[in-house]
């Protein structure tokens, strides 16, 4: 069973960093395509970032762009998004995704709160 | 970036009856190889996202018939041919043709 576990979300001042991680399992990790959706607060789904399998591609929304790394570790199966330069916008439900042949976002973690306040 | 509008915003449906979601795109989502990279995925409350529909009319693993995806270019619908009452939440579009990827905002399907 493919099995996708965010963690590393909580509160955090503006001008703040968080690290998020998200734990693979159940599939071949370092075979897939990365992503990073974010929903705030009672509004829709919003593409963050993707990485290819060898962390050599990695593409980010605008929004995002030099303030936030993605990131991965094959050896421990696990996705990372470094957050810096954090403001209230940025607060949000963050989810990874696997993304599979067919061009889809097939797997999806339960997501990690991130909340930006003073 | 491609643009992705849904309609309509909410949508109250009979158990039992059919449901029809439409989906727009800002730029034809047609590839060179025939397919259309048109994804939807349906949030149930409380939930995460999940997929329903891929490559425009492709029902993931799962997922019941009743669901279907049609459309080309830049016009798509997503059809549900008897609503049950598991199938409320929020059904997103979304382009999986070029980054960045981007989502519809959602139409809300709720029982009458």
């Amino acid at each position: 069973e493919v099995l996708l576990v965010e963690s590393g979300g909580g509160s955090v001042q503006p001008g703040g960093s968080l690290r998020l991680s998200c734990a693979a399992s159940g599939f071949a990790f370092s075979n897939h395509w990365m992503h990073w959706v974010r929903q705030s607060p009672g509004k829709g789904l919003v593409w963050v970032s993707r990485i290819n399998s060898d962390e050599t591609t990695s593409d980010y929304a605008d929004s995002v762009k030099d303030r936030f790394i993605i990131s991965r570790d094959n050896a421990k199966n696990t996705l990372y998004l470094q957050m810096n330069s954090l403001t209230p916008d940025d607060t949000a439900v963050y989810y990874c995704a696997r993304w599979a042949n067919g061009n889809m976002l097939d797997s999806w973690g339960q997501g990690t709160q991130v909340t930006v306040s003073s | 970036d491609i643009v992705m509008t849904q309609s309509p915003l909410f949508l109250p449906v009979t158990p039992g009856e059919p449901a029809s979601l439409s989906c727009r795109s800002s730029q034809s989502l047609l590839y060179s190889n025939g397919y259309n990279y048109l994804d939807w995925y349906l949030q149930k409350p409380g939930q995460s996202p999940q997929l329903l529909i891929y490559l425009n009319s492709y029902r993931a693993s799962g997922v019941p018939d009743r669901f279907s995806g049609s459309g080309s270019g830049t016009n798509f619908t997503l059809k549900i041919s008897r609503v049950e009452a598991e199938d409320v939440g929020t059904y997103y579009c979304m382009q999986a043709l070029q980054a960045p990827l981007t989502f519809g905002g959602g139409t809300k399907v709720q029982i009458k």
